[in-house]
């Protein structure tokens, strides 16, 4: 069971706008930033959109990231092929004496 | 170019221990905090440990915390998990990834390395 919750699954068809959202609480997304990472199959995670919003160099601006209170929402527009992947959010948490906390993880299909 | 490459992982009986090394290149090492991440087969992402850059900062996850210990050797730009008392639910790909923003281990992850496979089996 992850500290962050995101739904299993998620789909487009190409050119569509897809949404993945990100639920937490007051100790996690509610007080620190949210990060998210792409996993292409068989690859390591790349950072994806880091404190709340932000894209790293090279991320296309097809991407964007959201925040409000304890949940964030990660968007992709103009869904192309090669966006099929597994995405994750993460946030620290405040809780015990520090940690990292990562959703499920969110697999997308393009139709 | 920036690299991380993991190396040590491996098959260990329950109750064995295994030491898990992090190569890095391509930045200045004794800039940057480093975390473990793992990935069970299957499964989603779980951080292990993390470590700022001097090491006068570690942290655990509670599921590894009093059997793994994280160190660094700058001189080497390198980066350890030691893994004690290994049960079958640590088995998973472990990823060594560098902080994003710097010198702690609380601002995300990138980039990150490849991964080595630990299997812990009888």
């Amino acid at each position: 069971q992850s500290v962050l919750t995101q739904p299993p699954s998620a789909s487009g068809t190409p050119g569509q706008r897809v949404t993945i959202s990100c639920s937490g609480s007051s100790s996690n997304i509610g007080s620190n930033y949210v990060y998210w990472y792409q996993q292409l199959p068989g690859t390591a995670p790349k950072l994806l959109i880091y404190r709340n919003n932000q894209r790293p160099s090279g991320v296309p601006d097809r991407f964007s990231g959201s925040k409000s209170g304890t949940s964030a929402s990660l968007a992709i527009s103009g869904l192309r092929s090669e966006d099929e992947a597994d995405y994750y959010c993460a946030a620290w948490d405040d809780s015990l004496s520090g940690r990292w906390v990562f959703g499920g993880g969110t697999k997308l299909t393009v139709l | 170019e920036v690299q991380l490459v993991e190396s040590g992982g491996g098959v260990v009986r329950p109750g064995g221990s295994l030491r898990l090394s992090c190569a890095a290149s391509g930045f200045t090492f004794d800039d940057y905090g480093m975390s473990w991440v793992r990935q069970a087969p299957g499964k989603g992402l779980e951080w292990v440990s993390g470590i700022n850059w001097n090491g006068g900062s570690t942290g655990y996850a509670d599921s590894v915390k009093g059997r793994f210990t994280i160190s660094r050797d700058n001189a080497k730009n390198s980066l350890y998990l030691q893994m004690n008392s290994l049960r079958a639910e640590d088995t998973a790909l472990y990823h060594c990834a560098r902080d994003f923003l710097g010198g702690d281990y609380s601002r995300g992850f990138d980039p990150w390395g490849q991964g080595t496979l630990v299997t812990v089996s009888s």
